[in-house]
C-alpha cells in the first residue's frame, strides 16, 4: 500500500498569510493526487485534483505543485472561510490512501 | 447539481450488520465508478471500497474485506454497503463519493453515522 505523509498536522495563520501543506508519498504517483477540504461536521470538499488542476467553482488562491513523491497546496492568500482541515488523497493505485490531515487554525 | 444522499446508519451491537445506501441524482449514475469512504470521530479518512460503473471491479480496505459488500443498481441510481460482523473499530461517518475519472474522487455525500457499541 502507498503511505501518505501529510506535513504539518497543524498550522496557525492569520488572514492574508500565505499557507503551504505538503504530502509525501511512499512510492511514486505520477500526478495522481487530490487536495480536499473538510470543515467540521462537513463533507470533504475537492480542491484540486492530479495535483494541479483546480476544481470548478474553487478560488484561484488555491494551487497544487509536484509530481513523483512530493506535493504541495498553496493557499496563497488565506481568507476567513479557510480555516478547515485539509487532506490529500492518492489515486495512482488501491487501496486509495489519504494524508493525515492538517488543521489550519486561526493564529 | 450532484447530490448524493446515504442512509441506513445507526447504532448496533458489535457482531451486527447494517445495510447503507446511497442515492445519487444530478448525473448519469450509471456512467460513474463509486466509492465508500468512512472517517472514525476526531480521525481522518479512510477509503474502504469501490465499484466500478457496471459493478465488474470491485476493490475492498484489508479492513473491510471478507465483512462488507459493495453493490449498486443503476436502475435505481443507488449504491449499497452491506456490513457485517461489525467491530467497534467501525464506528464511523460513512461517505459515499464518486469516482470522476480524471477528477478523481470529486463528489461526497454527507455521511451516514454508524456506531457499533454495546
Amino acid at each position: 500500500d502507498i503511505q501518505m505523509t501529510q506535513s504539518p498536522s497543524s498550522v496557525s495563520a492569520s488572514v492574508g498569510d500565505r499557507v503551504t501543506i505538503t504530502c509525501r508519498a511512499s512510492q511514486g504517483i505520477s500526478s495522481w493526487l487530490a487536495w480536499y477540504q473538510q470543515k467540521p461536521g462537513k463533507a470533504p470538499k475537492l480542491l484540486i485534483y492530479t495535483a494541479s488542476s483546480l476544481q470548478s467553482g474553487v478560488p484561484s488562491r488555491f494551487s497544487g505543485s509536484g509530481s513523483g513523491t512530493d506535493f504541495t497546496l498553496t493557499i496563497s492568500s488565506l481568507q476567513p472561510e479557510d480555516f478547515a482541515t485539509y487532506f490529500c488523497l492518492q489515486a495512482n493505485s488501491f487501496p486509495l490512501t489519504f494524508g493525515g490531515g492538517t488543521k489550519v487554525e486561526i493564529k | 447539481e450532484v447530490q448524493l444522499v446515504e442512509s441506513g446508519g445507526g447504532l448496533v451491537q458489535p457482531g451486527g450488520s447494517l445495510r447503507l445506501s446511497c442515492a445519487a441524482s444530478g448525473f448519469t449514475f450509471s456512467d460513474y465508478s463509486m466509492n465508500w469512504v468512512r472517517q472514525a470521530p476526531g480521525k481522518g479518512l479512510e477509503w474502504v471500497s469501490y465499484i466500478s460503473s457496471s459493478s465488474s471491479t470491485i476493490y475492498y480496505a484489508d479492513s473491510v474485506k471478507g465483512r462488507f459488500t459493495i453493490s449498486r443498481e443503476n436502475a435505481k441510481n443507488s449504491l449499497y454497503l452491506q456490513m457485517t460482523s461489525l467491530r467497534d473499530e467501525d464506528t464511523a461517518v460513512y461517505y459515499c463519493a464518486r469516482e470522476g475519472g480524471v477528477t478523481g474522487v470529486d463528489y461526497w455525500g454527507q455521511g451516514t453515522l454508524v456506531t457499533v457499541s454495546s
